[in-house]
Order: structure tokens, then C-alpha cells, then sequence
């Protein structure tokens, strides 16, 4: 079973207009983290935010912000206030836990978001 | 800091061919990490260093090998390459913080070629 579902494949957003990219995630471990990163054309990954499974908070950055409903097992992304440059693939990712492999990153397979002008 | 930095940008290589993948981080990460990504499947983990002289291996290590014999340079050689090499590769580093951020820095990637 995949631990991190993205279930849009693509999504298109009026300019200036806010969007939510879904994201849910498997995991029985009770220590996780969840990510989000960008992915322009150029290629390099770009880290957005990061959610720990006990915060209390809905993490924010700037004009992210993650919507987590840890009994849902979701994660979502929602960007305010779209613009062309936020047109990209981006991805949803967990960590498990802690010990030796607490750095690996499950990713899953993208939503790639095309901004309208 | 020039952050990850991956040697070298883009190469092709003839199946059977062998080569070595440079990775480097001047941030003194424990953490080094190796994901290939294929269209419409994400980025998955090859191996992985949780600090000088151990590697572990990741998801899709086949054909793959790894070294760490310092805490910047994290190499991955393919040994005899195939066409299903054929990927984008990303090298990754982080802290190993428990139950810190710990997000993962990448490199701008190397994209492979195997014909």
C-alpha cells in the first residue's frame, strides 16, 4: 500500500486565487513528519513546510500554510494568493519516525499545479 | 556554503559502462541520502548515510553502490548501467535530529542517461 497518496495529478489556479493540493499518508508509527516540497522546470527541490505529528498547529509559511487532520491522515497544502511562479510539480512527503533511518523521505508521485494569468 | 552540489550535470553512458556520481555538502549533515526520480512515480530512495562509514540501503539500491568515508562526500557508483538507470538523480542531507524538522537540502540533480 502507498504511504503517501496524491490523488491530483494536475490542477489548474486562477491567478491571485487560493488552492489546496490534498495529500494522505499510511503510517501506524506515532512520531512522523510531513513535507511538502516545489519542483519548478528547472528541476531543484525546494523545501515549503514541514508538519510534525505533534503539533498542536497547523504549520504556516508565508503563503503556505498545511491543513493536517492527523485523524484523517491528511496533510493538505494550501497556497494563498497564487502566482506564475508557483506553477510546478510539487510533492507531499513523510518521515517515519526516529533511530537510524529518521532521515528518509517517503514521497509520493506529485500534483503538478499550473497558475492562470 | 554552496549547500549540496552534484557532479556532474548531465551524462550519458553506454549499457554496460560504468561511472561514479559526485555528491557534496559543506553544511556538516550526518544525513546524505540518494533518490532517483522517474516520471510519474516521485522520488525514491537508492541508499543512504547516517554519518561516516555506514550507508544503508534504500528502496531501489540494485545496481547501485555507496560510500561514506567523510562527512561531505557521498558518492554513488552505478556499476555496470542498464537502461532502466535511465533517471533523474537527486543527492540529499539533512541533520539527524529526532523529532526536529530536519528537512532534507538536495542537490540540483544529475540526469542519466543509459542507452
Amino acid at each position: 500500500a502507498q504511504k503517501i497518496t496524491q490523488t491530483q495529478p494536475g490542477m489548474f489556479v486562477q491567478e491571485k486565487e487560493a488552492v489546496t493540493l490534498d495529500c494522505t499518508y499510511d503510517t501506524s508509527d506515532p512520531s512522523y513528519g510531513l513535507f511538502w516540497y516545489k519542483q519548478p522546470s528547472s528541476g531543484e527541490m525546494i523545501f515549503l513546510i514541514y508538519q510534525g505529528s505533534y503539533d498542536q498547529q497547523n504549520a504556516t509559511e508565508g503563503r503556505y500554510s498545511l491543513n493536517f487532520q492527523k485523524a484523517r491522515k491528511s496533510a493538505n497544502l494550501v497556497i494563498s494568493a497564487s502566482q506564475l511562479g508557483d506553477s510546478a510539480m510539487y510533492f507531499c512527503a513523510m518521515r517515519e519516525g526516529g533511530g537510524g533511518s529518521q532521515g528518509n523521505l517517503i514521497f509520493g508521485k506529485g500534483t503538478k499545479l499550473s497558475v492562470k494569468p | 556554503n554552496a549547500g549540496v552540489t552534484q557532479t556532474p550535470k548531465f551524462q550519458v553512458l553506454k549499457t554496460g559502462q560504468s561511472m561514479t556520481l559526485q555528491c557534496a555538502q559543506d553544511m556538516n549533515h550526518e544525513y546524505m541520502s540518494w533518490y532517483r526520480q522517474d516520471p510519474g512515480m516521485g522520488l525514491r530512495l537508492i541508499h543512504y548515510s547516517v554519518g561516516a562509514g555506514i550507508t544503508d540501503q534504500g528502496e531501489v539500491p540494485n545496481g547501485y553502490n555507496v560510500s561514506r568515508s567523510t562527512t561531505e562526500d557521498f558518492p554513488l557508483r552505478l556499476l555496470s548501467a542498464a537502461p532502466s538507470q535511465t533517471s533523474v538523480y537527486f543527492c540529499a542531507s539533512s541533520y539527524s535530529l529526532a523529532g526536529g524538522p530536519g528537512e532534507q537540502y538536495f542537490g540540483p540533480g544529475t540526469r542519466l542517461t543509459v542507452t
